[in-house]
């Protein structure tokens, strides 16, 4: 019963290329989160999706950043262009229906744009 | 913002302490959750206590929510090395609004 699986664990890239972060829900959920943390600080929301569809995205960026969560496979948040200030922690958490479950999160992506 | 704030932001403690952390919230909430990160890992769901309960347990952690003052607080009883971790509420106010985090309380429990 594997849990909310992200990939890859460390991602470095120079300014100026992409970066795709990955996140496979735990079984049985269908909702999916990102969220952006810098050090010492709190957790940021960044997007909400279920299959094939964006929920709410008010946290992206509006440029260069993108998310998708298609029917197969895992959901991916895209980092166009990578600049300094990107690098962070990006973690990805699942939930399943209704109001009254937590969510589970993965162990994070950490980016580090040199 | 319906962004949380715990309180304190930092708290060191001795093994066997109690630890209480506090949060604060700005509108009204359909539930209340807390979770813990242990440094350099993701978070782990702690405990939901949803908006028409008062208190609840889950083995040394007790949760309180109090909807008239918008705050909610986190206690650990016989802390233990362990426990050291940040200390995170996070709210569910409505219909598919995700959950909005604060910025956690770090405990230290020195043994």
């Amino acid at each position: 019963n594997a849990g909310v699986m992200q990939n890859p664990r460390h991602l470095v890239r120079r300014r100026g290329q992409e970066a795709r972060l990955r996140c496979s829900p735990m079984k049985g959920h269908s909702h999916v989160y990102w969220y952006r943390q810098l050090p010492e600080e709190g957790l940021k929301f960044m997007v909400y999706l279920q299959k094939e569809n964006i929920i709410d995205e008010s946290g992206m960026p509006k440029e260069r950043f993108s998310a998708e969560f298609p029917k197969e496979g895992p959901s991916i948040l895209r980092i166009q262009q990578v600049v300094r200030g990107d690098s962070a922690a990006y973690f990805c958490a699942s939930s399943r229906t209704g109001v009254d479950y937590g969510y589970t999160f993965g162990s994070g992506t950490r980016l580090t744009v040199v | 913002s319906q962004q949380g704030e715990e309180d304190p932001q930092a708290l060191s403690i001795q093994e066997g302490e109690n630890a209480t952390m506090n949060c604060s919230y700005k509108t009204s909430i359909n539930n209340l959750q807390w979770y813990r990160q242990n440094s350099g890992r993701g978070l782990v769901h702690l405990i939901l206590i949803r908006s028409n309960e008062r208190e609840k347990h889950s083995g040394r952690l007790r949760v309180t929510l109090d909807t008239s003052k918008k705050s909610s607080s986190l206690l650990i009883t016989a802390s233990r090395a362990a426990d050291t971790a940040s200390y995170f509420c996070a709210t569910f106010h409505s219909g598919n609004t995700p959950l909005v985090f604060g910025k956690g309380t770090r405990l230290s429990v020195i043994a």
